[in-house]
């Protein structure tokens, strides 16, 4: 029974290029949830997804960050054109119902712009 | 909107030592759930304990308990005899009794434990 899978765990980018993260729910599971923590902090929600739809995205960036949750496939957080401040722990969650039952996070990719 | 604060930034104790990590929160609802995750050097998040707002009972696991106070905003997590092991960033979330949950988090405190 795999959990929530994440990959890569690690991703190295030069600045300005693109960085591509994948988030794999529980079997089961429908609901995605995108997190980042940057050095030293805590986590912060970024955007909250159903297949096709994303629900609430108020924690992304406005400008260069985007996600999607295709019907077959897992969920991808994209990033265009990173910044050294891109630089972070991103860790994705999944969920049965939208609500707490299951709510399991995975692993994280930490993404490091050089 | 939610909000929770983990006021000790960083904790070092001797191994054996009792330890004490606090958690308070702010919220106007009155269901919530509450949280406790470890994260480890490895920086993997691995889930301790989650409490709703219903059930005040303070839990015990092993060297964990965890003691939730609604008078006071409080969800204290205390470590008995420190290890080693233990040694790790720990946080507090809270998440509202909602669709689409989104957790808060605090910022953390990171225990060492010393030998």
């Amino acid at each position: 029974n795999a959990g929530v899978m994440q990959n890569p765990r690690h991703l190295v980018r030069r600045r300005g290029q693109e960085a591509r993260l994948r988030c794999s729910p529980m079997k089961g599971h429908s609901h995605v949830y995108w997190y980042r923590q940057l050095p030293e902090e805590g986590l912060k929600f970024m955007v909250y997804l159903q297949k096709e739809n994303i629900i609430d995205e108020s924690g992304m960036p406005k400008e260069r960050f985007s996600a999607e949750f295709p019907k077959e496939g897992p969920s991808i957080l994209r990033i265009q054109q990173v910044v050294r401040g891109d630089s972070a722990a991103y860790f994705c969650a999944s969920s049965l119902t939208g609500g707490i039952s299951g709510y399991t996070f995975g692993s994280g990719t930490r993404l490091t712009v050089v | 909107a939610q909000k929770v604060t983990q006021a000790q930034t960083e904790i070092s104790v001797v191994e054996k030592e009792d330890v004490t990590l606090d958690c308070v929160y702010e919220t106007r609802d009155t269901t919530y759930y509450l949280f406790w995750y470890k994260q480890p050097p490895s920086g993997e998040l691995v889930f301790l304990i989650r409490r709703n707002s219903f059930d005040e009972q303070n839990e015990i696991s092993g060297r964990y308990s965890w003691n939730f106070q609604k008078s006071t905003s409080s969800f204290n997590f205390t470590i008995t005899a420190s290890q080693v092991v233990d040694s790790a960033v720990y946080f507090c979330a809270l998440t509202l009794n909602n669709a689409g949950n989104m957790l808060t988090f605090g910022g953390g405190t990171r225990l060492m434990v010393k030998p």
